[in-house]
């Protein structure tokens, strides 16, 4: 099946700074999403990208499908944003999603 | 988006018993999705629900272990059977909504 891998695993940030989480997979994709889950473990999707760059807010994604890698861009970090982010894809454009192991983000005062 | 309620939030359960897991979704929907999280780790998905047939089991699952029912397009349940400490876990249920995954908050089982 397809390999998803995702850096750095853990990431720890001052509060205001920007970081850049990677995504990288084995095999082309029609399905890739990003979620955060919250240290209560509630799962959010935060975007719906199999290619191309989107943006919410500090939020923005780029997938670059031909390469086979997305990366999730967070500026201007808050505390609120602290917790494991997660990439997961599926390469049938299906909604059975494999997951990477995900990258944690300690963002401090 | 889907809004999903997953019941219980948590159970400390006892080897040797199953527990059932409830899912409500306020919108009709064709696929629903269980996962399983291990404590740790990432998301693993069990099984997809079609409303009307058997359930899709993924490679490591099988039904006499977690049997699964969609009796119609709002609501599904997954039974964890004879329940060892190591199906102590985080079970979600999912469903697709606007090309979007949405989860339900999740079932935090511990098996003593």
């Amino acid at each position: 099946g397809i390999q998803v891998e995702q850096s750095p695993p853990d990431l720890i940030l001052q509060e205001g700074a920007n970081s850049t989480l990677r995504c990288n997979f084995s095999d082309s994709v029609n399905n890739l999403q990003w979620f955060h889950q919250n240290p209560w473990g509630q799962l959010i999707n935060l975007f719906y990208i199999p290619s191309g760059t989107k943006q919410n807010g500090r939020l923005s994604a780029t997938t670059v499908a031909t390469e086979r890698y997305s990366l999730l861009y967070i500026s201007s970090s808050q505390t609120t944003d602290s917790g494991v982010y997660f990439c997961a894809v599926d390469g049938a454009g299906s909604y059975q999603l494999t997951f990477g192991k995900g990258t944690k983000l300690s963002v401090i005062p | 988006s889907a809004v999903i309620s997953q019941k219980p939030s948590r159970d400390i359960c006892q080897r040797g018993t199953s527990l059932t897991i409830q899912c409500q979704v306020d919108s009709q929907v064709t696929m629903m999705f269980w996962y399983r999280q291990q404590p740790g780790q990432s998301l693993t998905l069990i099984a997809t629900a079609n409303q009307g047939s058997e359930a899709t089991y993924e490679s490591g699952f099988v039904i006499d272990k977690f049997p699964i029912s969609r009796p119609n397009l709002t609501f599904s349940t997954l039974t964890v059977s004879n329940m060892s400490p190591e199906d102590s876990s985080i079970y979600l249920c999912s469903v697709e909504s606007n090309e979007k995954l949405f989860f339900g908050s999740g079932t935090q089982l511990s098996v003593l």
